[in-house]
């Protein structure tokens, strides 16, 4: 049963280029959230879409997007990068259930490095 | 500001004995609590998770949660040098809110 998986796991740009980064969750998840995680901090929450609709969204500027395909699979862009989107980009994938959600498994992340 | 709080060490706890981690949040509304732990460089991997007060026993991992506290813990028995890494506690109410982590070092 494959797990979390992203893609790219490595990835090098250059300020004001863009990116895509990609993740497909756990089989039978409906729910993906992205996460920032910068050397030596927790992980900031950046979107979260269940059923291909955004359904929260952390404090990050209009440079980040994401969109959620009818597979469940998502995407999260981000425009003009800075040296400061540097970092682990991490996917969770959870199954949302009421009152609250099932535990939330991540991929393996994204290390995004700017130059 | 929702927040979860987490001293973040080093702890260094010697092989064979128990790890204790504590994590406080901010948000009373919050229904799930987590601990993940990360070694370096890797992603978050889930070790518990917990939804009511009390105590919680997986192997040698014990989460505790006090929610009029609005405390959680986590208990590592027989503490063992691969135990060492960075664990994080996260709140869920609506969206999971991140602790940044308490770095555990084992001595052998």
């Amino acid at each position: 049963d494959a797990g979390v998986t992203q893609s790219p796991t490595h990835l090098i740009k250059t300020r004001g280029q863009h990116v895509t980064l990609r993740c497909s969750p756990i089989s039978g998840h409906k729910s993906v959230s992205w996460y920032q995680q910068v050397l030596g901090q927790g992980p900031q929450f950046i979107f979260q879409y269940y059923e291909k609709e955004e359904r929260g969204r952390g404090n990050f500027p209009d440079r980040f997007s994401a969109r959620q395909f009818p597979n469940y699979s998502s995407e999260l862009n981000v425009n003009a990068l800075l040296l400061g989107d540097s970092a682990l980009y991490l996917c969770a994938s959870s199954t949302l259930v009421t009152g609250g959600i099932t535990e939330a498994f991540f991929g393996q992340g994204t290390r995004l490095t700017v130059v | 500001q929702k927040e979860v709080e987490q001293n973040s060490g080093p702890l260094s706890v010697p092989e064979g004995a128990i790890a204790s981690l504590n994590c406080t949040y901010s948000d009373r509304g919050s229904q799930s609590f987590f601990w993940y732990r990360q070694y370096s460089g890797k992603s978050p991997e889930l070790i518990m998770s917990i939804y009511s007060n009390g105590d919680k026993e997986d192997g040698r991992f014990t989460a505790q949660l006090n929610k009029a506290s609005q405390y959680v813990s986590l208990l590592i028995r027989d503490s063992q040098p691969s135990d060492s890494a960075t664990y994080l506690c996260a709140a869920f109410n609506y969206q999971l809110i991140w602790g940044a982590g308490t770095k555990l070092i084992i001595k052998p």
